[in-house]
């Protein structure tokens, strides 16, 4: 059962333009993770958020945490081609002890220049 | 940060053989993640690694099709066995540095398999 899903799947915008990502769930996680991957290559974490509300800033990118700790989003400023990859974002899940990170369904963000 | 290298890096093997895949991390840690990604979607999870120990497999993956070595705290491998070609996806392994699986996760580069 995926846990976080994201929307849009696919997004394909102007260089330029702004747009916002989302991920849900209907569970409440104590923290969330956003990563982007780009082609060949392993993700990379951009920011973790911690508290319900919070909102963090990464140079164009901006981070926030729902109050209920259920969903957050990525709001990227005049997007540029080099913002172009997949974004995911992950929730920390617990299953018998084990310690694991549960990935969204991921967004497919194309800049286009 | 982390230094994480994976070999091979693709693969195109025959339907019926088996594959195993190397991760290597350049500081000792406890607990290494082995993801499919299948194309065009997210990360799942196959398994932890942890040293010391069995691996712990999620639903849907079972130790005779994704048998995992952790010799040490630097090494592990995955091995795809007996493939067909819905095994065709990305494998990637990651460590965290933190005290447990809900740190940043560092990833490596990914082995592409495609399987005929």
């Amino acid at each position: 059962t995926q846990l976080l899903e994201q929307s849009p799947q696919f997004l394909s915008i102007q260089e330029g333009e702004n747009l916002t990502v989302y991920c849900n769930s209907s569970s409440v996680f104590s923290s969330l993770q956003w990563y982007r991957q780009e082609p060949g290559e392993g993700p990379v974490l951009l920011v973790t958020v911690v508290t319900g509300g919070e909102v963090k800033k990464l140079k164009r990118l901006t981070f926030q945490f729902g109050d209920a700790r259920k969903d957050s989003s990525l709001h990227i400023t005049a997007a540029q081609p080099g913002d172009t990859g997949l974004y995911l974002c992950a929730g920390p899940f617990s299953n018998f002890g084990n310690e694991k990170l549960t990935f969204g369904t991921g967004t497919r963000l194309t800049i286009i220049p | 940060s982390a230094v994480i290298s994976q070999k091979p890096s693709r693969d195109i093997c025959q339907r019926g053989t088996s594959l195993t895949i190397q991760c290597q991390v350049d500081s000792q840690v406890t607990m290494m993640f082995w993801y499919r990604q299948q194309p065009g979607q997210s990360l799942t999870l196959i398994a932890t690694a942890n040293q010391g120990s069995e691996a712990t497999y999620e639903s849907g993956f079972v130790i005779d099709k994704f048998p995992i070595s952790r010799p040490n705290l630097t090494f592990s491998t995955l091995t795809v066995s007996n493939m067909s070609p819905e095994d065709s996806s990305i494998y990637l392994c990651s460590e965290t540095k933190g005290a447990g699986g809900f740190d940043e996760q560092f990833f490596g580069p990914g082995t592409r398999l495609t399987v005929l």
